[in-house]
């Protein structure tokens, strides 16, 4: 079955500082994954996804990912961060099979310190 | 293009009631799903329409049910609320319904139970 595992609930960086978030998956084929964005009070932003093309992906405001095969990661990283990243990031991958349904980690919430 | 648009986006109701909750796609999308979002579980696959048809469903009690009409607009109504029925319950359509395709999300409804 497929899942995905984030790597820390709260993450806290300083205005400026390197973003990054992790993102381990477990997929009994090639998966297609997703990161996605929550701001308070509101629905999923999707940042970028990867489906099986180039390894590095780039998404919405400056934000990229690389899909690692051999660490079964996608990380999420972006070079410096700004006070409004402050939310709350999901690791996501599509369940197998002819489906759209996606399998969520639990979640990540980014603080920016100024 | 609008969003997908969710109606209500708030809603109180006492245990024992019955909600049923709304979700209008993005123009062209035929494929709605729908995920329940709460602190302790997460975000939790409910079900997946594509044209009409229910194409997957989580693992929710039966009190949980949904439907798509013609238009892809599709409901999903919960019976006899309980306590733990408390949630953020949030739509995404997609064009189709394979694995690569973006889901977007609407804001969410945001269901109290008393």
């Amino acid at each position: 079955a497929q899942s995905v595992t984030q790597l820390g609930s709260h993450v806290s960086v300083s205005e400026g500082a390197l973003v990054l978030l992790r993102c381990n998956y477990s997929s009994s084929v090639p998966p297609y994954l997703f990161w996605y964005v929550q701001y308070p009070n509101q629905g999923l932003q999707l940042l970028l996804k990867y489906t099986s093309a180039a390894t590095l992906v780039k998404g919405i405001n400056g934000f990229e990912a690389e899909f690692k095969k051999s660490e079964t990661s996608f990380h999420l990283t972006k070079p410096s961060a700004h006070m409004s990243d402050a939310a709350e990031y999901f690791c996501a991958v599509s369940d197998t099979g002819n489906t759209g349904k996606l399998i969520f980690g639990q979640g990540t919430t980014l603080q920016v310190k100024p | 293009k609008a969003g997908v648009t969710q109606t209500p986006r708030y809603l109180i109701k006492t245990r024992g009631q019955q909600v049923t909750l709304s979700c209008s796609p993005i123009s062209g999308h035929r494929s709605v799903s729908w995920y329940q979002q709460t602190p302790g579980q997460g975000l939790q696959f409910l079900f997946e329409y594509f044209s009409e048809t229910q194409r997957n469903k989580g693992n929710f009690p039966g009190r949980f049910s949904g439907r798509q009409f013609s238009n892809s607009r599709s409901e999903m109504n919960v019976s006899t609320l309980e306590l733990g029925d408390s949630a953020l319950y949030l739509c995404a359509s997609s064009l189709g319904h394979q694995g690569t395709d973006t889901q977007y999300f609407g804001p969410g409804t945001r269901l109290t139970v008393l």
